[in-house]
């Protein structure tokens, strides 16, 4: 089964911190995503990655920026967290034209 | 523009059918998806539709038109814990990246 995980479920952090959300999947998957999902919205695409170092914008890149050193793992960043970046986390991974896989999420409250 | 509608809420009771709508409108197309998602929780795969018509799993069944823009998951013999949101996700043909257009789910509340 694929397994993908994320560095941690809950998450508090202050204004102005930055932050750090990893994730790894052991699937060899190529193409790896970050969203972010909160009520009423649906999942909002932050970035992807369809290669290791490669990286494009999703809907919803700014305030975040993302890291892709190895092919399991993808880090999600937040240069300078703020109030309105407190949401649920998502990580997905996939191969090529297969369904995503995700991580269980990050609850992350920026006070 | 891109754009995938889903109901907001249904309510149905234990036992009972349901069926939970889909339209879309996209610039091309590469397959459907539903998952399922609990409170609190991922998102889990249960099925994918590529071409026309219904695919059946157990109690979960996908129906696809694509000439329509539209899909459908029923859900038969509902159990309380079917309980949960239901995503529609298309893949966009002109997307060589593999990202999915996401609706913004369609939550289920079974009553008993």
């Amino acid at each position: 089964d694929v397994k993908v995980t994320q560095s941690s479920r809950y998450l508090v952090k202050r204004t102005g911190e930055k932050v750090f959300l990893e994730c790894v999947q052991d699937m060899d998957h190529e193409n790896m995503f970050w969203y972010r999902q909160d009520p009423g919205l649906g999942l909002r695409l932050i970035y992807f990655s369809y290669d290791v170092k490669m990286k494009e914008k999703g809907d919803i890149p700014e305030g975040y920026s993302v890291s892709r050193e190895k092919k399991e793992r993808f880090s999600l960043i937040l240069e300078s967290a703020s109030t309105n970046q407190t949401s649920m986390y998502l990580c997905a991974s996939s191969g090529s034209f297969e369904r995503q896989y995700f991580g269980p999420g990050t609850r992350l409250t920026v006070t | 523009g891109q754009n995938i509608d889903q109901p907001t809420e249904m309510t149905a009771t234990e036992g009972a059918i349901v069926q939970i709508n889909c339209t879309y409108q996209t610039s091309g197309f590469n397959g459907l998806f539903w998952y399922q998602q609990h409170a609190g929780e991922a998102p889990t795969f249960l099925s994918y539709n590529v071409l026309d018509g219904l695919e059946e799993k157990g109690r979960f069944s996908s129906f696809l038109s694509r000439s329509k823009g539209y899909s459908y998951l029923l859900l038969k013999e509902l159990q309380m814990k079917d309980s949960a949101s239901y995503l529609c996700a298309v893949r966009d043909s002109r997307d060589s990246n593999y990202q999915l257009i996401w609706g913004a789910g369609t939550k289920l509340i079974i009553k008993p």
